[in-house]
């Protein structure tokens, strides 16, 4: 079965400035995809980015960007020039890419506070 | 954009009652999951749907707990006969395509049992 774990239960940043998000997982698939989702006090769940693991560059959008270290499965999430707005939970999620319904395996979540 | 949307937004039903949670997924989409998170907790998978049958189910997801897609449009989730630890936040999800895995969430429903 596969973990997620994320050590990080808490962490704030100041606002303008860089804060990343760990995640590690265990698994003994070789190919699988990776997510950070990001869910504010609205409660819905927003996907942030997306990692497949045969790709070995970095996925980035925008601010936000990964370091995926597939040896050490270790999925970490940079945020730039972090906003108020980012304020958040953020979770880290493991999918088995076998194409159909697979489900998420998320771990238990980083809240995250942008302090201006 | 399309979104996936969930009602009620809220419910609350007593213990021993019946309740169905609605979800009307992207359109286009043919892969469809129940997800729940208990207050302070992360979110648990419960179950998955593709072709009008359960392609994986959770342990979680037991006898007390259906899934059904009974038009070309919604997906409901019933849970027959409510107990205080089903109160939840309850997330549909949606996934287009195979090769991307991307699910896209709607925005809950919370449950409360009381």
């Amino acid at each position: 079965a596969q973990t997620v774990t994320q050590s990080q239960p808490e962490m704030s940043v100041q606002e303008a400035e860089t804060v990343t998000l760990s995640c590690t997982y265990d698994t003994s698939e070789s190919n699988y995809y990776l997510f950070w989702y990001k869910q504010p006090p609205s409660r819905q769940m927003i996907l942030v980015i997306r990692q497949e693991a045969y790709k070995q560059q970095n996925a980035t959008e925008n601010r936000f960007s990964v370091n995926f270290q597939k040896a050490a499965k270790s999925f970490s999430l940079k945020i730039s020039d972090s906003q108020l707005g980012d304020t958040a939970m953020y979770f880290c999620a493991f999918m088995k890419h076998q194409g159909g319904s697979e489900k998420l395996v998320f771990g238990k979540g980083t809240k995250l506070t942008v302090n201006p | 954009e399309p979104e996936v949307t969930q009602t009620p937004s809220h419910q609350v039903t007593q213990m021993g009652q019946e309740v169905i949670l609605r979800c009307v997924p992207i359109s286009n989409h043919l892969y469809f999951y129940w997800y729940r998170q208990i207050l302070g907790q992360k979110v648990e998978f419960l179950v998955s749907f593709y072709n009008n049958e359960i392609s994986e189910k959770s342990e979680i997801f037991d006898d007390q707990f259906s899934v059904e897609r009974p038009d070309g449009s919604n997906f409901t989730l019933k849970i027959r006969s409510t107990k205080l630890e089903d109160s939840a936040m309850y997330f549909c999800a949606s996934s287009g395509e195979r090769d991307r895995g991307e699910q896209y969430f709607g925005p809950g429903t919370r449950l409360t049992v009381t």
